[in-house]
């Protein structure tokens, strides 16, 4: 089945205490994308990669890294997450061009305290 | 001001109504068009595209103007189904992949 997958899907968590979120696709889509929904104000972009190796910023990358070491992974790392990244977290990717459709994982429910 | 704005709701409407959703978005770089489905939290899931010439797909009809940065989703006979909130996307042509969502627009279909 052709899927976007996230861990965890909740998480709760302090401070300051790095974590990483994982996104896996198995359609082989060239792009990827990480977004955060807060409500009021729909999903803003984090970061995107067009390529293995290849990510650059979205609108609000302050606070996040992303690596794509393989074609399939995009994980999303919060060296030192503060309260104000609590937020739903959504993967996607997309075949490659700016008219696909974007197929998004489940969403990850963070909660830094 | 927001690059794209929706109506902001809630539009709470009888099975069987005729919703319009308006959207206005003023990057220039505003290459490609969406309306996305989320119901409750959920992941968004592609509505339709949209295209300049108008497309329909069943009780769905959208519409594109680009002279005015416009973009609308007409849903007809409405179902209870259709309670959700809906999303403009936009997909900008910056070199990049970059994407704008509207902050939705919820409606409630009532029996």
């Amino acid at each position: 089945e052709a899927q976007v997958t996230q861990n965890p899907r909740y998480l709760i968590t302090v401070t300051g205490k790095k974590l990483t979120v994982t996104c896996s696709q198995n359609m082989n889509h060239e792009y990827m994308s990480w977004y955060r929904q807060d409500p009021g104000l729909g999903l803003r972009q984090i970061y995107y990669s067009m390529n293995v190796e290849v990510t650059d910023k979205g609108d609000v990358p302050e606070g996040y890294k992303v690596s794509r070491k393989e074609k399939r992974n995009f994980p999303l790392i919060l060296e030192s997450p503060s309260p104000n990244q609590t937020s739903l977290y959504f993967c996607a990717s997309t075949p490659g061009h700016l008219t696909d459709t974007q197929y998004f994982g489940p969403g990850t429910r963070l909660t830094v305290l | 001001r927001k690059e794209v704005e929706q109506d902001p709701g809630p539009f709470n409407v009888p099975e069987g109504a005729t919703v319009a959703f308006n959207c206005t978005y003023s990057n220039s770089a505003s290459q490609s068009f969406f309306w996305y489905r989320q119901d409750c939290r959920k992941e968004p899931k592609l509505l339709m595209s949209v295209y300049s010439s108008g497309n329909e797909d069943g009780r769905f009809t959208a519409q594109l103007n680009r002279a005015s940065q416009y973009i609308s989703l007409l849903i007809r006979d409405s179902k209870l189904s259709d309670s959700a909130t809906y999303l403009c996307v936009v997909n900008l042509n910056t070199g990049g992949f970059k994407t704008i969502f509207g902050a939705g627009t919820r409606l409630f279909v009532k029996a």
